[in-house]
Parts: structure tokens; sequence; C-alpha cells
């Protein structure tokens, strides 16, 4: 299994909701990334996990909460989100570090949301 | 709207033409640069790779070029085929685990 599966494809939902986002690998990868991607931009990274601890957040807002149940599994959960943040975020894993090959990030097809 | 006004680079070229699509870096200390292919409706995919103490190297159909100097990096994509028209991002390792995209550029493949 080389792939990274998003759930949903597409969520919509209002300022006062809480939903999540998931994501799942089977590669056996220890590292796991957020990205959030605006239309015509490039990715922007959110969140790392490596083995299974938060090693980056890149200044996200609160409303934004990661949590990575093992090693096969990522989530984000969403709360009290405005209409800016709507947006594609994806969900990509690698390698545990060390080596150059950490880096290779594979991505799933993403969750579009938006936020009304 | 937000996007008003933005828009990708676009690369228009012909079926079996060849492709060069440009990435200016920021760091110097970055030791590791991927590219990656981003077609409609799809996540990021990893094309070809390069480390910092190489200047080129070649995959399949693809080349990616390397200058440290400039701090500049090339992919050129052989006989390109309408397939290959998808948006692509350089990416370059910036510390620990941690990837950083540039601008993008929309390659459009006209029959």
């Amino acid at each position: 299994d080389t792939e990274v599966t998003q759930t949903p494809k597409h969520l919509v939902m209002g300022m006062t909701n809480k939903k999540s986002l998931k994501c799942e690998q089977h590669m056996g990868h220890r590292a796991m990334y957020w990205y959030k991607q605006k239309a015509k931009k490039p990715p922007e990274l959110m969140f790392v996990y490596s083995y299974e601890k938060l090693s980056i957040n890149e200044s996200v807002p609160s409303r934004f909460s990661p949590e990575c149940p093992n090693s096969s599994l990522l989530n984000l959960h969403l709360h009290a989100l405005q209409p800016e943040d709507s947006a594609l975020y994806l969900c990509a894993s690698s390698q545990g570090p060390p080596g150059l090959r950490a880096n290779v990030l594979t991505f799933g097809a993403g969750s579009r949301l938006t936020v009304l | 709207g937000e996007n008003v006004g933005l828009h990708l680079p676009t690369l228009s070229v012909q079926e079996g033409d060849n492709s060069i699509i440009n990435c200016a870096y920021s760091n110097s200390a970055s030791d590791y640069f991927i590219w990656y292919k981003q077609e409609s409706g799809k996540g990021p995919q990893f094309i070809i790779d390069i480390r910092s103490n190489m200047d080129k190297r070649q995959g399949q159909r693809v080349t990616v070029l390397l200058n440290k100097t400039v701090k500049h990096l090339s992919l050129q994509i052989a006989a390109t085929q309408p397939g290959d028209s998808a948006v692509y991002f350089c990416a370059e390792k910036s510390g620990y685990n941690k990837l950083i995209f540039g601008a993008g550029t929309r390659l459009a493949v006209h029959p």
C-alpha cells in the first residue's frame, strides 16, 4: 500500500461547528504532516508529527488542533473556523528521520474545506 | 475575492517539445530539493530529487539541474505529453523534517 488516504474529500461547515479531518497511511512511515493549500498557491506547512510526537507547529491558530493517535493515523480537529480558513488540507507522510529520504513526502488527495 | 489579480506563471508548450520549468530558492544552506507535480484535484506527486552536492540528476524523461551559485533549480521534461499538464512545485528542505514549497508553475501542453 503506497497511499495516503484522506477523509472526507469535501467538508462544508459553519463557523460554530466542530469537525475533524482524518488521514491514514500504511507504508510504515513515521512522520506525518498537515499542509494547507489555497487556490493557485503552494502548500503551506502547518504541523509535523515525528514518531507520534508533534515536532513542528508553524504558528497555526489554536482553532486547528492536530492529533496523532498512532503511527498510521493523523487527525486535524477544527473548531470555530473562519471563512478565510477555506482551503484544501493536505496530509502527507514520510519515512522517519534520519536521512534525506525522510523529506520525500507522499501526499493524500486532500480534503477540501469550505467554511460558511 | 482574495485571488483577484493572482495567477500562477504558465508555461505553454506543444506536445513533443521539451519543457523547462525554473525555480529560485531562498536558503543557501538548503541541502536537498524535490520537484513535485500536482494535477487538478490531486495532491502533489514526487517527480525527482537532488542533493546539494550534485548539479544534475536524470530520471525517466526528466532532468533536474541545480545551480547553487545563483540558488536556481530547473526541471526539464523531454518530449512533453498531454499527461504532463499540471502545476509543478519545487521544494527545499528547510531544517529538520521541514519541506517548503516554491510558488509553482502551471505547464499547459497543447496537441
